[in-house]
């Protein structure tokens, strides 16, 4: 199993530009979900997925979108790129979309957006 | 938000000595969960207690869970080099199982 893999890993964008961050599981999970990364910030989740067709909000959503159209894909869309969304961007998963269980994460996409 | 928050920021230790890193949160939750960020790379779940269990141990990690003073520690016993990452506590947010939110993570360095 490759578990959750996330593409790019590295991207450059300017600022205005859009692009997608790939996301896939193949573990059948119900919960896909995008966190940011950013130095003294910890991690913020920025949009979550309790299932094909059913996304919500998490704590810092704007400039992003998500759409989930099958249980294996959960793409993060910028749709003008701002300087402040340069991050290293995380994708995670989990099997049940309720109750409590551990996430599994992928590698990272690194986005520098100048 | 709710948030967890990592104590110390930074911690350096020799091999064969043990590490202790602790996480303070702001509201009831129903869980908390320990994860490990190798430099450049992705986070890994260590270990996850439910908010009616006081302590949990998996090999050489211990986890212990104050809900009274809304607080854990990890524990890790008999460090090796290979420890050397930084480490997160996550927690449920606001009720909802839904929302995991993490600390900013305790840097620990193992040296040889």
């Amino acid at each position: 199993n490759a578990g959750v893999t996330q593409t790019p890993k590295f991207q450059v964008l300017k600022t205005g530009q859009s692009m997608t961050l790939q996301c896939a599981q193949d573990m059948n999970h119900e919960y896909m979900s995008w966190y940011r990364q950013d130095p003294g910030m910890g991690l913020r989740l920025i949009h979550y997925s309790v299932g094909a067709g059913i996304t919500d909000q998490g704590e810092v959503p704007n400039g992003y979108n998500v759409s989930r159209s099958t249980t294996e894909d959960f793409p993060l869309r910028l749709l003008s790129a701002a300087p402040s969304q340069t991050s290293v961007y995380f994708c995670a998963s989990r099997g049940f979309a309720g109750g409590t269980g551990e996430l599994f994460f992928g590698e990272g996409s690194r986005l520098t957006v100048l | 938000s709710q948030q967890g928050e990592e104590d110390p920021q930074a911690l350096s230790i020799q091999e064969g000595e043990n590490a202790t890193m602790n996480c303070s949160y702001k509201t009831s939750i129903n869980n908390l969960q320990w994860y490990r960020q190798n430099s450049g790379r992705g986070l890994v779940h260590l270990i996850l207690i439910r908010s009616n269990e006081r302590e949990k141990h998996s090999g050489r990690l211990r986890v212990t869970l104050d809900t009274s003073k809304k607080s854990s520690s990890l524990l890790i016993t008999a460090s090796r080099a290979a420890d050397t990452a930084s480490y997160f506590c996550a927690t449920d947010w606001g009720g909802s199982n839904y929302k995991l939110t993490f600390g900013k993570g305790t840097l620990l360095t193992v040296n040889p």
